[in-house]
């Protein structure tokens, strides 16, 4: 399976102090994506990172990519609250076929 | 736009019982894709359309399980008969090939449950 993994499936963390969560993957892809899900909705997109491209930033999020190890880490900084929520990676190897990792569950306490 | 529009929200329903999900992706989008999400298997994709042509329907788990995209701005997703391990939340989600980005949009899903 393509599938990717998260890690860790839950991480609980206090407001202000960074978040880092890992997802790892089998085979070759094109894109790797990160998505968020509040509790009781649909996910959100929050950044895109190519295969041939090794690290991105998105106001607070840090997404690396390491394809010789198969893995790409979300670094969340100075969380808030409202960051709390299931992070989920995304990995494609044809442009539209997504395979959906279980899931990093972070709770920031206030 | 509205984004990925899905009804019921909720559905309760019995075993045996007929089901149909629907979607109304973003107007625009060229790809629709159903997924299911469970605790136990999480994110699955049970088939996806590509101009309103099913492309890839592995991932749904039975014949019991079938949907249909008459047009770009409908879909449904059809469970017939209904079983309690149908119990899940079903998300449409859509996106376009004229950018860059393959990014999905999700619709705020159909939680259903079968008793």
């Amino acid at each position: 399976s393509q599938q990717g993994e998260e890690d860790p499936q839950a991480l609980s963390i206090q407001e202000g102090e960074n978040a880092t969560m890992n997802c790892s993957y089998k085979t070759s892809i094109n894109n790797l994506q990160w998505y968020r899900q509040n509790s009781g909705r649909g996910l959100v997109h929050l950044i895109l990172i190519r295969s041939n491209e090794r690290e991105k930033h998105s106001g607070r999020l840090r997404v690396t990519l390491d394809t010789s190890k198969k893995s790409s880490s979300l670094l969340i900084t100075a969380s808030r609250a409202a960051d709390t929520a299931s992070y989920f990676c995304a990995t494609d190897r044809n442009f539209n076929k997504f395979y959906f990792g279980s899931g990093t569950k972070l709770n920031v306490k206030p | 736009d509205a984004g990925v529009i899905q009804s019921p929200r909720h559905e309760v329903t019995e075993m045996g019982q007929e089901v149909t999900l629907r979607c109304k992706p973003i107007s625009g989008h060229d790809y629709l894709f159903w997924y299911r999400q469970t605790m136990m298997r999480g994110l699955e994709l049970l088939i996806y359309f590509n101009n309103n042509v099913p492309i890839d329907d592995s991932g749904m788990p039975e014949d019991r399980f079938s949907a249909k995209m008459p047009n770009a701005s409908f879909s449904t997703l059809k469970i017939q008969p209904s079983e309690p391990r149908d119990s899940a939340v079903y998300f449409c989600a859509s996106t376009t090939t004229s950018g860059r980005s393959n990014e999905q949009f999700f619709g705020p899903g159909t939680r259903l449950t079968v008793l």
